[in-house]
């Protein structure tokens, strides 16, 4: 079974420190994604990278940077936390350019800004 | 703009019930369209997924759903509601010119009650 492994469930941080999400998938797959979710507004996708070293910008990247140095690994970087980042982030991976594609979800990180 | 919505914010079904869920997209193309369930506290679980041909499909759980074309509809339906299926129910889509970006709607809660 695909595994993606989120590193933290639960974080809590201040406001302006700098913020490491990691996400680990043992696939193989090229995509992966960080979605943020909040009440009412579904999964907006915040980064994705379909390559190592290559990302996309997804609907909502301000105040988000990402890394992915090796295949497996996808963090996404809080750079100066604020308080509207408060949220749960999910990561998710998927095969590139199947047909018979989906995207496999880690647990979420409830992240809370003080 | 490309996106997939979910009208029904919150629906309560008692135990036994048949349940449907609506998910319409708007897309230029046909897209593949995949239902989600979260469990709160989890991440997002498959179950099921539409690519093309027979318009009935099957999924994990009980669940099957329907792609109409001419109402550009996915709906999520399931004959007899378990308390076990009270969750958040996400419909998503993805075309094949945006490769892995999965487009979520804002999700469904779903109450069930004895």
């Amino acid at each position: 079974d695909v595994k993606v492994t989120q590193s933290s469930r639960y974080l809590v941080k201040r406001t302006g420190e700098k913020v490491f999400l990691e996400c680990v998938q043992d696939m193989d797959h090229e995509n992966m994604f960080w979605y943020r979710q909040d009440p009412g507004l579904g999964l907006r996708l915040i980064y994705f990278s379909y390559d190592v070293k290559m990302k996309e910008k997804g609907d909502i990247p301000e105040g988000y940077s990402v890394s992915r140095e090796k295949k497996e690994r996808f963090s996404l970087i809080l750079e100066s936390a604020s308080t509207n980042q408060t949220s749960m982030y999910l990561c998710a991976s998927s095969l590139s350019g199947a047909r018979d594609t989906e995207a496999f979800f880690g647990q979420g990180t409830r992240l809370t800004v003080v | 703009a490309q996106s997939v919505t979910q009208p029904d914010i919150h629906i309560t079904v008692s135990e036994g019930a048949s349940l449907e869920l609506r998910c319409n997209y708007s897309y230029g193309a046909t897209p593949y369209l995949f239902w989600y369930v979260q469990s709160p506290g989890q991440g997002l679980q498959l179950l099921l997924k539409y690519f093309s041909g027979d318009t009935l499909v099957q999924g994990i759980k009980g669940f099957e759903a329907e792609f109409k074309r001419s109402q550009s509809s996915f709906n999520l339906r399931k004959p007899s509601v378990h308390w076990s299926d009270a969750a958040e129910y996400f419909c998503a889509g993805m075309t094949t010119d945006s490769w892995g970006k999965f487009q979520f709607g804002a999700g469904t809660q779903v109450v069930v009650t004895p």
